[in-house]
């Protein structure tokens, strides 16, 4: 079993639709939990951060993690074209260290 | 202003070639590293060079051999080209605060590794 799974889609849903990805992990002391966000031929770049559960929420994206579960979520709201990307979940115990990566997930989002 | 760049952004090669690949980042981190993303887009970890002390993955071959001249540099040196070498490495940098504070990694864009 890997430490991260993560679907890889592809996912295709209409603009404005509501997304959301996921994933699950094994290791109970990953403490820190990001989701970056993979434009084709670019580098990932880094979209949300936060630390033990909760939610956190910037702009039209809100993370979520469920520590109980080993369980955390994006959601997207109002998703654009321009948000049609590869979002990688990740996380560790140590801050940038050892970092754990799910597999990513493909999002199309139809104009 | 690029944060974390890379050089080159392509490298297409033969199999058995030596060849380099240089990152730079300007953010004033201490902690650089070099990932692999397959064709799957699964990013895995190689090396971590934090104050000069080298971290390495295990399951990296001995042909890979990180060299960093400072601490806003970390280049990758790969011997002995294989064709399972082709993929995309990214370079990336992180700040070390002891795991005490949020310290995400910042990618480069990549160095597309095609060996023919």
């Amino acid at each position: 079993q890997k430490e991260v799974e993560q679907d890889p889609g592809p996912l295709s849903v209409p603009e404005g639709a509501i997304v959301s990805l996921n994933c699950t992990y094994s290791n109970s002391a990953f403490q820190y939990f990001m989701w970056y966000r993979q434009y084709s031929r670019k580098g990932p770049e880094l979209l949300m951060y936060t630390y033990s559960s909760g939610n956190k929420e910037d702009g039209r994206f809100t993370a979520q993690v469920d520590k109980s579960s080993k369980y955390i979520s994006l959601f997207i709201r109002d998703s654009q074209p321009s948000d049609s990307a590869t979002y990688l979940c990740a996380m560790s115990h140590t801050g940038g260290f050892k970092t754990i990566f799910g597999a990513g997930t493909r999002l199309f989002v139809k104009a | 202003d690029t944060a974390v760049s890379q050089t080159p952004k392509y490298l297409v090669t033969q199999m058995g070639n030596d060849k380099s690949i240089k990152c730079e980042q300007n953010l004033g981190h201490d902690t650089m590293y070099w990932y692999k993303q397959d064709s799957k887009k699964f990013l895995k970890i190689m090396f971590s060079y934090n104050n000069k002390e080298l971290i390495i993955n295990e399951t990296v071959p001995n042909r890979f051999s990180p060299k960093s001249p400072d601490k806003a540099h970390l280049n990758l040196h790969i011997n002995s080209l294989e064709l399972g070498d082709s993929a995309v490495y990214f370079c990336a940098s992180s700040q070390d605060t002891g795991g005490l504070q949020d310290s995400p990694l910042h990618f480069g864009n990549g160095t597309r590794l095609t060996v023919t």
